[in-house]
């Protein structure tokens, strides 16, 4: 049973370019959850979607910041014009309901660092 | 003046001495705990939960104790390994569909053999 599945690992994006982050969830799971890293801190909540549905993005920017569940597919976090502020380790969680006391699994994580 | 059981940043402990790693939540309303482990260049991993109708917990080499009363979390771990050697996190989360997990400070836990 393949866990969490993020791609890239690792992203290396030039001021201003597109970074666009892929996470397939667990077998089973439909919830998928998006975190932030930023070195030596904890995780940040950024957006929780279910399929085909943004249900709280309230931890993400306003702006250049986006996240998409398909019904096909991975879940995608997509990040416009990057900049070097958006240097972190990116992490998606699945669980299989939306049930908060469903213990949350997470990827590996993909590293963005933006020159 | 600091509190009994502050957070620390920095854990070093010799292989076999137990390990105790400490954290304080935010919110009186949050019911659900969990303690991840991370290691370099890897994502967080389940270690142990607890529900806030607890006070204590044990899994393997693992107990987390709950304090509501002044909203602090331990982690203890037993007979501490070279494996164990990592970045711990507490979590928090309220017992509504769909909540995000709000983490705590992390205490990175270094074993000596």
């Amino acid at each position: 049973n393949a866990g969490v599945m993020q791609n890239p690992r690792h992203l290396v994006r030039r001021r201003g370019q597109e970074a666009r982050l892929r996470c397939s969830p667990m077998k089973g799971h439909s919830h998928v959850y998006w975190y932030r890293q930023l070195p030596e801190e904890g995780l940040k909540f950024m957006v929780y979607l279910q399929k085909e549905n943004i249900i709280d993005e309230s931890g993400m920017p306003k702006e250049r910041f986006s996240a998409e569940f398909p019904k096909e597919g991975p879940s995608i976090l997509r990040i416009q014009q990057v900049v070097r502020g958006d240097s972190a380790a990116y992490f998606c969680a699945s669980s299989p309901t939306p049930n908060a006391q469903e213990t949350q699994y997470f990827g590996p994580g993909t590293r963005l660092l933006v020159l | 003046g600091e509190s009994v059981g502050l957070h620390l940043p920095t854990l070093s402990v010799q292989e076999g001495d137990n390990s105790i790693i400490n954290c304080a939540y935010s919110n009186s309303a949050s019911d659900y705990f969990i303690w991840y482990k991370q290691e370099s260049g890897k994502g967080p991993q389940f270690i142990i939960d607890i529900r806030s109708n607890m006070d204590k917990r044990q899994g393997q080499r693992v107990t987390v104790l709950l304090n509501k009363t002044v909203k602090h979390l331990s982690l203890q771990i037993a007979a501490t390994q070279p494996g164990d050697s990592a970045v711990y996190f507490c979590a928090e989360t309220l017992n509504q569909a769909g909540t995000a997990l709000i983490f705590g400070k992390g205490t990175t836990l270094s074993v000596s053999s």
